[in-house]
């Protein structure tokens, strides 16, 4: 069955620095997710891309993120300045256009900021 | 606005008993629910979902759960717990609005099997 893959699995880094993670969602998926779950707490809406573009964000998404899908097959997430409270497990999820269709989820790229 | 509430962030239960995991969901619109499973150090994976038709929809390991509308709940059960079904359970909603139908997701119910 079809996956979508997240690299790497654990992510550490700088405050301060640059971080990208990546996903490959299905292929024949045409919405792309990241979600975020920090330690303990729920799992938290980040942004939706559809079409090559934000079709939405959580007030979460600040200007520190970007996504983008830069060859039709990546699907990547870029905080540009980490902050310690950016620690969490990233998700990336994808699915088909009918809108009752389930997400499909990654394993996660656990990112710890130190 | 759609959302979920899951009661009992924490349940145990022997091997072999009955499973119950609760979410009430809250929603002005006929609700698409999902019910999201994540072993340890591992992503989420669907369990089973609810969109139209049966209210009582079967999903993987053994894993069922029924919408009831009275009751705006879709509680999650399995007739016998097995030591491999130890994880956290999520259930989430569809959000209406925008082009995306993102999911909000509970908090979260951790499931503990002993022996």
């Amino acid at each position: 069955e079809p996956e979508v893959t997240q690299t790497p699995s654990h992510q550490v880094t700088q405050m301060g620095q640059e971080v990208i993670l990546r996903c490959v969602p299905i292929s024949n998926h045409l919405y792309f997710y990241w979600y975020r779950q920090i330690l303990g707490q729920k799992v938290e809406f980040l942004v939706s891309f559809y079409n090559n573009e934000i079709s939405e964000k959580s007030e979460i998404f600040d200007d520190q993120f970007s996504v983008e899908r830069p060859d039709g097959s990546n699907f990547t997430l870029k905080i540009r300045s980490t902050k310690l409270e950016d620690s969490a497990m990233y998700f990336c999820a994808s699915k088909m256009r009918s809108s009752n269709q389930p997400q499909h989820f990654g394993d996660g790229t656990r990112l710890s900021i130190l | 606005a759609q959302s979920v509430t899951q009661l009992g962030s924490h349940v145990s239960v022997s091997e072999g008993a009955l499973v119950l995991l609760r979410c009430n969901y809250s929603s002005s619109v006929p609700p698409y629910l999902f019910w999201y499973v994540q072993y340890p150090n591992q992503g989420l994976q669907l369990l089973l979902k609810y969109t139209t038709g049966a209210t009582l929809v079967k999903g993987i390991n053994g894993f069922e759960a029924e919408f009831k509308k009275s009751e705006t709940s879709f509680h999650l059960t399995k007739p016998s717990a097995h030591m491999s079904d130890a994880a956290e359970y999520f259930c989430a909603v569809i959000r209406y609005g925008g082009a995306t139908n993102k999911l909000i997701f509970g908090t979260g119910t951790l499931l503990a099997v002993q022996p």
